[in-house]
């Protein structure tokens, strides 16, 4: 079965520290991840997305996210953080299916993210 | 370019209520797709429609119809409306690739509670 796990459901940091948002999946074949970032009473935004190639993947907002192949795992990352950065963050990955592509994707459940003055 | 927008943003119903939800996009995108979503439980698929003319159960439809009236409009539709059902609803929309490696784009949501 296809799923994908935020194992936590919030992470403080304060402004100006690096962040990491964590992201687990499980898919058979290769693997299409997806980040998005939905602020408060907001529709889900787009950040970024690994199809292949580069294990670093650059997005939206100065966030990039790293695909590490061997640990199943797509984190999310961003250098310094904002207050502004404060948001609930989802990932999710293509979902497969026997009557083939149909761009569905599974979601994580996930992380809100606490950026601190 | 409005993108994806959702009508009504919010709504109140009482149990046993029908109701439709509307969606519409103006970005030429073949597929379309309804959620919910719910504390802790992240976003889950109602239906979806991979293109115009077409439309598939995703993993909540129970409860939910939908229509793709057009390219541009999909519409869900809650025909007797439980408390169960009280959620954000979201619609989103994508270009139809052979590989699904196309980002989705969300509406604004409608919030939904059923009494």
């Amino acid at each position: 079965a296809q799923s994908v796990a935020q194992p936590e459901d919030q992470v403080n940091v304060a402004e100006g520290n690096p962040l990491t948002v964590k992201c687990t999946y499980s898919v058979s074949g290769n693997p299409y991840l997806f980040w998005y970032v939905q602020y408060p009473n907001r529709g889900l935004q787009f950040l970024l997305k690994y199809i292949t190639g580069d294990n670093l993947v650059k997005g939206s907002y100065g966030f990039e996210a790293e695909f590490n192949k061997s640990q199943t795992s797509f984190h999310l990352k961003k250098p310094s953080a904002l207050v502004s950065d404060s948001a609930l963050y989802f990932c999710a990955v293509r979902a497969l299916s026997g009557s083939g592509n149909t761009g569905k994707l599974i979601f994580g459940q996930g992380t809100t993210l606490q950026v601190k003055p | 370019n409005a993108g994806v927008t959702q009508t009504p943003k919010f709504q109140v119903l009482k149990t046993g209520q029908s109701m439709t939800l509307q969606c519409a996009q103006d970005m030429n995108h073949n597929s379309m797709y309804w959620y919910r979503q719910d504390p802790g439980m992240g976003l889950r698929l109602i239906y979806y429609s991979a293109s115009e003319g077409t439309t598939d159960k995703g993993e909540v439809p129970n409860g939910y119809n939908v229509s793709r009236l057009n390219k541009r409009e999909f519409s869900l539709r809650l025909e007797s409306a439980a408390p169960s059902q009280t959620s954000v609803y979201f619609c989103a929309s994508s270009e139809r690739t052979s590989g699904g490696a196309r980002e989705q784009y969300f509406g604004p949501g409608t919030r939904l509670t059923v009494t």
